[in-house]
């Protein structure tokens, strides 16, 4: 059973840099298919994509946070890595990883994100 | 970058009642778009896939059907468990992106 599991501060300040960790098990990161991305929620509103990270360390980024995002990953400790940069207010919200399976379709490389962790609330505050 | 816009942003339904969102990608996406259900406080679960693919384990009342860039989610006969508000996500091409989401409440 695959699972992904968040963890980080729930609490940070302005303008301070901001690193999430997924926890994977039941899968490898380094299987061929495996891609994990970052999504955010503010509270009440919509999905937003972040990144996503491939089983080859193929990097992608939401454009509009592109500057203040790195995705990184440990295949060793089954960790990807979220950083992002110059925390504000705005960035409240609840940040997930999800399984996302990353590999050449017909005229794609995804699918839909299927297995999620549970989400980690983070604020930023003073 | 592809835009996902659904519609409607919310509605008001009884169970039993047959319902259906749709989701308009700014351009063709083929059948790439993805539809996920989220109750409070939970994450998002994938329903279908690939626009038209149920996933194992879901309720055979939900259905998705379109291509190019219109979609449509529909559940045949509304049951208490699906109040909730639910996402389409396009995977057709960088940067993945979802729509902004249609609440479902009870009437």
């Amino acid at each position: 059973q695959v699972t992904l599991r968040e963890s980080g501060p729930a609490l940070v300040k302005p303008t301070e840099t901001l690193t999430l960790t997924c926890t994977v098990s039941g899968v490898s990161l380094s299987n061929v298919k495996m891609g994990v991305s970052w999504i955010r929620q503010p509270p009440g509103k919509a999905l937003e994509w972040l990144a996503i990270i491939s089983s080859s360390d193929e990097e992608s980024y939401n454009p509009s946070l592109r500057s203040r995002l790195t995705i990184s990953k440990d295949t060793s400790k089954s960790q990807v890595v979220l950083s992002m940069t110059n925390m504000d207010p705005d960035d409240t919200a609840t940040y997930f990883c999800a399984r996302t399976p990353y590999y050449p379709r017909s005229r794609s490389y995804f699918t839909g994100m299927d297995v999620w962790g549970h989400g980690t609330t983070v604020t930023v505050s003073s | 970058d592809v835009q996902m816009t659904q519609s409607p942003s919310s509605l008001s339904a009884s169970v039993g009642d047959r319902v259906s969102i749709t989701c308009r990608a700014s351009r063709n996406i083929y059948n790439y778009l993805n539809w996920y259900k989220q109750t409070p406080k939970e994450a998002p679960k994938l329903l279908i896939s690939d626009a038209s693919n149920s996933r194992s384990g879901v309720p055979s009342r939900f259905s998705g059907s379109g291509s190019g860039s219109d979609f449509t989610l529909t559940i045949s006969s509304l049951q208490p468990e699906d109040f909730a508000t639910y996402f389409c996500q396009q995977s057709h091409s960088l940067p993945l992106s979802f729509g902004g989401g249609t609440r479902i409440e009870m009437k």
